[in-house]
């Protein structure tokens, strides 16, 4: 597909269970962004890929959050030692540059028990 | 502290008349603004954007507005149609960062 696309869709984890979120961008963008979406809130920025740079991850809450994106195209955002603070929609968004708008995509909904 | 606010959270307008979501923002950074439209269970799509060095962008039925000295800007849409209802957020950035601000969102309805 054309778009950007993310999996899983859906992830429910027991507390304290690490999780992996994978995000495939649309071919050819060099800016891969990650953001949470809290019930009722708007997205909110937690880190910015330039190709496989990571250039910014003052948006990580805590330490228990990772992303890499090793050869600047697929990313992988995960979660240790998961929390129930931790649900939450976990959008992917993509852009050919870092001025450009960004592409989202459909969101991992994680749901921590 | 939300540098992007949107403080309606509902808007309901009969088809055809004229939808107007507002936003506005705190940072004087911010030079660049973005629309995105959300239906349920997808992501945010782009919608219309505005540089600083603009007050008027137009396409189609969307227009957006933006009021720098207010540290405001608004989307017009007209004719407003039922598949336009859904969740609108507006979003800000500068051009020396990285991240994009979002608001809170409002869901817009548009009743037949």
């Amino acid at each position: 597909g054309a778009g950007v696309s993310q999996s899983p869709r859906y992830k429910v984890a027991k507390r304290g269970q690490d999780v992996a979120l994978r995000c495939d961008p649309i071919s050819g963008h060099v800016s891969l962004f990650w953001y949470q979406q809290a019930l009722g809130q708007g997205p909110e920025f937690l880190t910015y890929f330039q190709n496989e740079a990571q250039l910014d991850k003052s948006g990580l809450p805590s330490d228990r959050f990772f992303a890499e994106r090793p050869e600047g195209s697929v990313s992988t955002l995960k979660i240790q030692r998961t929390q129930q603070e931790d649900s939450a929609v976990y959008l992917c968004a993509s852009s050919f540059q870092l001025s450009y708008e960004q592409y989202f995509g459909p969101g991992t909904r994680l749901t921590v028990t | 502290d939300q540098q992007v606010k949107q403080n309606s959270p509902s808007l309901s307008v009969q088809e055809g008349r004229i939808s107007i979501l507002n936003c506005d923002y705190t940072n004087s950074m911010f030079d660049y603004f973005l629309w995105y439209k959300k239906y349920p269970a997808e992501g945010p799509t782009f919608l219309i954007s505005i540089s600083s060095i603009k007050d008027k962008n137009e396409d189609g039925r969307f227009t957006v507005f933006l009021n720098k000295s207010a540290k405001h800007l608004s989307l017009h849409i007209v004719p407003s149609q039922p598949g336009d209802s859904a969740v609108y957020f507006c979003a800000a950035s500068s051009n020396t960062g990285n991240q994009f601000y979002f608001g809170t969102g409002t869901s817009l309805t548009v009743i037949p």
